[in-house]
């Protein structure tokens, strides 16, 4: 089945700065990846997804860029701000699931810390 | 439009009990996904609903089960409490159609349930 593994597992960054995180999986098959950010207590929030016809997106200061043949994908936040602060989980999924459907493997977080 | 609600939002249980748990989904969702959230495992996939149906499983045993109403909302049960259930369950909605598959997932607050 999927695996993904995420580097590193707490970041901390000076505001305005640049951070990012990185995913490794094994599965060539996979070819969704999104990104979700979880506050402190909060629920789990997508801020950017791609797909594997994709290089590179980008919304405002978040882009992701995946490279299909080492099999990674990382996030990249440019000009970090104190309200960036928070957990970040990389996520995989396919489509070959039978009969379709939505089951995503989640990598384990990185505590993303913006100092002032 | 109302968000994902789940309730209740804490529960506290004894080992051997069992317990159910809520999700009413975005109106208009028709899939609801389940996720076990702890420290040490992350965000792990226990199952999906569309449709009154399970579309996909994860790697749970059978204690965890789930179901799903004509009105898309869904519950989950878990049947002879261990500790290790201890965790934050949270469920996620996406619009679901027939074979679709990697949809944009909005989660949850979660429930908080404690086994002692």
């Amino acid at each position: 089945g999927e695996n993904v593994e995420q580097h590193p597992s707490t970041l901390s960054v000076q505001e305005g700065d640049s951070a990012v995180i990185k995913c490794t999986y094994s599965d060539s098959a996979s070819n969704y990846f999104p990104w979700y950010k979880q506050e402190l207590g909060k629920r789990p929030q997508l801020i950017i997804d791609i797909r594997s016809n994709v290089g590179e997106k980008k919304d405002q200061r978040i882009a992701v860029t995946l490279n299909k043949t080492a099999k990674h994908f990382s996030l990249h936040i440019t000009e970090t701000q104190p309200e960036d602060s928070a957990v970040y989980f990389c996520a995989l999924s396919w489509t070959g699931l039978t009969g379709g459907g939505n089951k995503l493997t989640f990598g384990t977080g990185t505590q993303l810390k913006v100092e002032l | 439009k109302a968000g994902v609600t789940q309730t209740p939002r804490y529960l506290i249980k004894t080992r051997g009990q069992q317990v159910t748990l809520s999700c009413s989904p975005i109106s208009g969702h028709r899939s609801v996904s389940w996720y076990q959230q702890t420290p040490g495992q992350g965000l792990q996939f226990l199952f999906e609903y569309f449709s009154e149906t399970q579309r996909n499983k994860g790697n749970f045993p059978g204690r965890f089960s789930g179901r799903q109403f004509s009105n898309s909302r869904s519950e989950m049960n878990v049947s002879t409490l261990e500790l290790g259930d201890s965790a934050l369950y949270l469920c996620a909605s996406s619009p679901g159609q027939v074979n679709s598959a990697n949809e944009k997932l909005f989660f949850g607050s979660g429930t908080q349930l404690s086994v002692l």
